[in-house]
Formats: structure tokens, C-alpha cells, sequence
């Protein structure tokens, strides 16, 4: 199963937006795509998720883009306690039921003050 | 609500020797994944678990198994263990495992392998 690709790291400064890019350019029409991000000596936790249109909730927006080969996550305003690795994940759909997350290798975000 | 536990927190063992896992899910999740996290290769799927059966698998050797009991807490057991199944373990539990659902992971178990 093909993996998505993110840049290895990126900066942000406090209080400013930022934009976390993914490419998923193999992507099947049923994948969706999910974000999840880890802080250090902790599990993955879930930020957003879609299939074809933009979405919000309260953690970030996801737009997704119209061949849906690629994606962005957007903070509006980073704070110190979102830097972390964000993994930008293919949730895969298996034989009609269930499904899986795929990994890519994520983005470490630091974020200034 | 209580969040996904598992126990133990690390553990350290030689190799050839086996070892079991376990996970708790959120009350009321009845789908419980597996994830294998190494530095060389991240995050990668194991196996997941429905209704007290294996639903999917990933690309992992037969040493790793896994079941469910009648609660929706999960075992996963590595026989014959090598260096390389040196990592973090982490469980994670939805409500439906589905493509469309968010999972919520457990804090992991560190496995060291002598």
C-alpha cells in the first residue's frame, strides 16, 4: 500500500497559521484521507479526517484538493502545544468492511514563541 | 469516559522467548487495531479486530497473532522473538474501525528485545 509524503519538518511561529502539505497522488476513489498527530511518549491523536470536500472542527481545517492527489492541514493559529509529528495517513477500505490506516513518515512541527 | 489502556507500560525480554500485550478499548468500541512504530519504518498495521474476530491484517509475519474476547479487550502475542521486533506497540479502538471513523490510541507498550 502506497505511503503519502510529507516535508520531514517544518517551522511555525506562534499565533500564526500554518500549512502542513501531503501528497497522496496514488490515492483510490474509497481512501480517505485522516490526520493524526503524536506528541513525544504518546500515541497518535486523531485531528481531522475527509474524503472529498473541506472540512473543520475545532482542532484545524483539512482541504482537500480536486483530483484529491494531494492535501493540506491548517492550524490557524499554532500554539507551543501543537508541536508535534503530524502524519498525514490513506484509510483504506478492505474487502467491503473495516479498514486500515496507512502511515506516512509525518511531519515534525516546531513552533516558536 | 476512560481512554484506551495498555499494559504493560515497557517491557524487556530476550531473544526466542514470546510475549503478550494487552489492551483495554474506549467502553462501547468494538473495533481494536494493532500498530507496530519503529524508527526505521514508523507506523505500520498490524492486524485488526471486530466482534472477536480478525477482520484485516497487515504485512507482518505469522509470530505475530492477536485476538479478542467477548469484552472488546484485545491480546496481541509476538512468538520467538527477534532484535528487530524491538518497538513501540500501539492499540487503537473505534467505534466501527471503518475508513470513516476516528480511532483512539492507547499510550503504546515499549518492547525492548535482548
Amino acid at each position: 500500500d502506497a505511503k503519502t509524503t510529507q516535508p520531514n519538518s517544518m517551522e511555525s511561529n506562534e499565533e500564526e497559521p500554518v500549512h502542513l502539505p501531503c501528497n497522496h497522488s496514488t490515492i483510490s476513489g474509497t481512501d480517505y484521507i485522516h490526520w493524526y498527530r503524536q506528541l513525544p511518549s504518546q500515541g497518535p491523536e486523531y485531528v481531522i479526517h475527509g474524503l472529498t470536500s473541506n472540512v473543520n472542527n475545532r482542532m484545524a481545517s483539512l482541504a482537500i484538493a480536486e483530483d484529491r492527489k494531494s492535501s493540506t492541514l491548517i492550524l490557524h493559529r499554532a500554539t507551543l502545544r501543537d508541536a508535534a509529528v503530524y502524519y498525514c495517513i490513506r484509510a483504506i477500505m478492505i474487502y467491503n468492511q473495516g479498514g486500515k490506516l496507512i502511515f506516512g513518515q509525518g511531519t515534525e512541527l516546531s513552533v516558536k514563541p | 469516559k476512560a481512554g484506551v489502556t495498555q499494559t504493560p507500560r515497557y517491557l524487556i525480554k530476550t531473544r526466542g522467548q514470546q510475549v503478550t500485550l494487552s489492551c483495554s478499548p474506549i467502553s462501547g468500541h468494538r473495533s481494536v487495531s494493532w500498530y507496530q512504530q519503529t524508527p526505521g519504518q514508523g507506523l505500520q498495521f498490524l492486524f485488526e479486530y471486530f466482534s472477536e474476530t480478525q477482520r484485516n491484517k497487515g504485512n507482518f509475519p505469522g509470530r505475530f497473532s492477536g485476538r479478542q474476547f467477548s469484552n472488546s479487550r484485545s491480546e496481541m502475542n509476538v512468538s520467538t522473538l527477534e532484535l528487530g521486533d524491538s518497538a513501540l506497540y500501539l492499540c487503537a479502538s473505534s467505534l466501527d474501525g471503518g475508513r470513516n471513523y476516528e480511532q483512539y490510541f492507547g499510550p503504546g507498550t515499549r518492547l525492548t528485545v535482548t
